[in-house]
C-alpha cells in the first residue's frame, strides 16, 4: 500500500539553527514522484520540489536542501540557516506513475515553529 | 491573475443549506483538484477534472458533494444539505499537464464553517 509518514509532529527550534524534517515512504511501484510542500500561516500550500524515483542526485536550492535515498526509502528536507520566515507546516507527498488514480498520497505533515 | 483563486475566502452557512466554492486555476492548467484539510490534517483529495472531464470523485464523501469544471477553466464545488462535519477548508489545486505527478499549484482555499 501507499504511505507517507512524517514522523515528527512538530519541531521547534532557535533561528539560525539548521533542522531536517523526515519523510518515509512506501510505493511498490518503480516509477513514482516524490513532493515537498509548505503551508505558512496563511494556508496557502506552496509547491517546492518534484523529484522522480530515478533521479537520486540531492538537490539544494538556497538554504533549502533535499536528500533523496531510495535505498531507506526516504526524502528528507534540510532547511539551513533556518529563519522566522520559514516556520510553517511541512507536506510530503507521493505519486505513483503507474496508479490509475489521480491522488497524490500526502503525510500528515511537520509543524515546524522558528524562534527568533 | 498569476495564481490560483477561490472564492468566498470564508463561507459561514447553517446546518442545511447549499454552498458554492468557487475555483479559477491557473489559465492553460489542464488538471484541476479540490481538496479537503481539517484542521491539522494533511489534504484529503475529493475530485480531479482533466479539462472538462472529471477522471476522478472517489473522494468525494457523499452524494451530497458535487462538482462540475463544463468548459474547462472554472471549477465549482457544490455541497448540498451541509452537515457540521463538512466544516473544513477547501483547497483547490491546478497542474499544467493531465497527469498527477507533476506539481500542483495551490488556491488559498475557502474555510467553511458549518453552525
Amino acid at each position: 500500500a501507499q504511505k507517507v509518514t512524517q514522523a515528527q509532529t512538530e519541531i521547534s527550534v532557535v533561528e539560525k539553527e539548521d533542522v531536517t524534517l523526515d519523510c518515509v515512504y512506501e510505493t511498490r511501484d518503480t516509477t513514482y514522484y516524490l513532493f515537498w510542500y509548505k503551508q505558512p500561516p496563511s494556508g496557502e500550500l506552496v509547491f517546492l520540489i518534484r523529484r522522480n524515483s530515478f533521479d537520486e542526485q540531492n538537490e539544494i536550492s538556497g538554504r533549502y536542501s533535499w536528500n533523496f535515498q531510495k535505498s531507506t526509502s526516504s526524502f528528507n528536507f534540510t532547511i539551513t540557516a533556518s529563519q522566522v520566515v520559514d516556520s510553517a507546516v511541512y507536506f510530503c507527498a507521493l505519486s505513483e506513475a503507474e496508479d490509475s488514480n489521480y491522488q497524490l498520497i500526502w503525510g500528515a505533515g511537520t509543524k515546524l515553529i522558528i524562534k527568533p | 491573475g498569476a495564481g490560483v483563486s477561490q472564492s468566498p475566502r470564508y463561507k459561514v452557512a447553517k446546518r442545511g443549506q447549499d454552498v458554492a466554492l468557487r475555483c479559477d486555476p491557473i489559465s492553460g492548467h489542464v488538471s484541476l483538484f479540490w481538496y479537503q484539510q481539517a484542521l491539522g490534517q494533511g489534504p484529503e483529495f475529493l475530485t480531479y477534472f482533466q479539462n472538462e472531464a472529471q477522471l476522478d470523485k472517489s473522494g468525494l464523501p457523499s452524494d451530497r458533494f458535487f462538482a462540475e469544471r463544463p468548459e474547462g477553466s472554472v471549477s465549482t464545488l457544490k455541497i448540498q444539505r451541509t452537515q457540521q462535519e463538512d466544516s473544513a477548508v477547501y483547497l483547490c489545486a491546478s497542474s499544467l499537464v493531465g497527469l498527477r505527478t507533476y506539481e500542483q499549484y495551490f488556491g488559498p482555499g475557502t474555510r467553511l464553517t458549518v453552525t
